[in-house]
């Protein structure tokens, strides 16, 4: 099943530079997408989301982008901080299912 | 802030064995699920649970598998008869409204299941 793919499994950023999370998917029936972050040793928690009928959301040092003609959605985090370092998943959902489809996650590293 | 509490941490048991799966959800949310992440792999859906029956489950969520609410907080995962490809991290979820697009879920931290 890979309707979700984020073809990145790591990432290695400087603080204070920009982290480009990169999540593609291929089913046309998602029409939400979000995104969450994991430590070790603790369940996936809530990032940040974005509607279909919008291309970008921003909250903070996070914004999401979605190009829905590349199926294809971002997650930038500006500027990084050491405390990012984690596991980013992007899922996507459609309307009236009660799943998520998680991506394969990437390790994002944030260096001092 | 309210948060989803999984017991057992981890979880070792025989291959044939039952085990469950405890959960509390947070307590004014409505809709319960089970997901699993296999070691290197995907996280994966399980089983969503809305008014007392399951509303939605995967393919992975076979004869083998049952989800009960039998008190008002605990939400339980039962696998009767474990296999080794059931060892995994299994978490809970829950949330206020109907599905994912209403309302980010909340996972509690896992219970580590393995199987020998």
């Amino acid at each position: 099943d890979q309707q979700v793919k984020q073809n990145s499994p790591s990432l290695s950023v400087q603080e204070g530079r920009i982290s480009i999370l990169n999540c593609d998917y291929t089913n046309s029936m998602f029409d939400y997408f979000l995104w969450y972050k994991k430590y070790p040793a603790e369940g996936p928690t809530f990032l940040i989301s974005i509607s279909s009928i919008k291309d970008k959301n921003e909250d903070g040092r996070f914004t999401v982008f979605l190009n829905k003609s590349a199926k294809h959605l971002s997650l930038h985090i500006v500027p990084s901080q050491p405390g990012d370092s984690a596991v980013y998943f992007c899922a996507a959902s459609a309307w009236g299912a009660q799943k998520l489809v998680f991506g394969q996650g990437t390790r994002l590293t944030i260096n001092p | 802030e309210p948060e989803v509490t999984q017991t057992p941490s981890h979880q070792v048991t025989q291959m044939g064995q039952e085990v469950i799966l405890r959960c509390v959800p947070i307590s004014n949310h409505l809709y319960f699920y089970w997901y699993r992440q296999i070691l290197g792999q995907k996280v994966e859906f399980l089983v969503s649970f809305y008014n007392n029956e399951i509303s939605e489950k995967s393919e992975i969520f076979d004869d083998q598998f049952s989800v009960e609410r039998p008190d008002g907080s605990n939400f339980t995962l039962k696998i009767r008869s474990t296999k080794l490809e059931d060892s995994a991290m299994y978490f809970c979820a829950s949330s206020q409204d109907r599905g994912a697009t209403n309302e980010k879920l909340f996972f509690g931290s896992g219970t580590q299941l393995s199987v020998l």
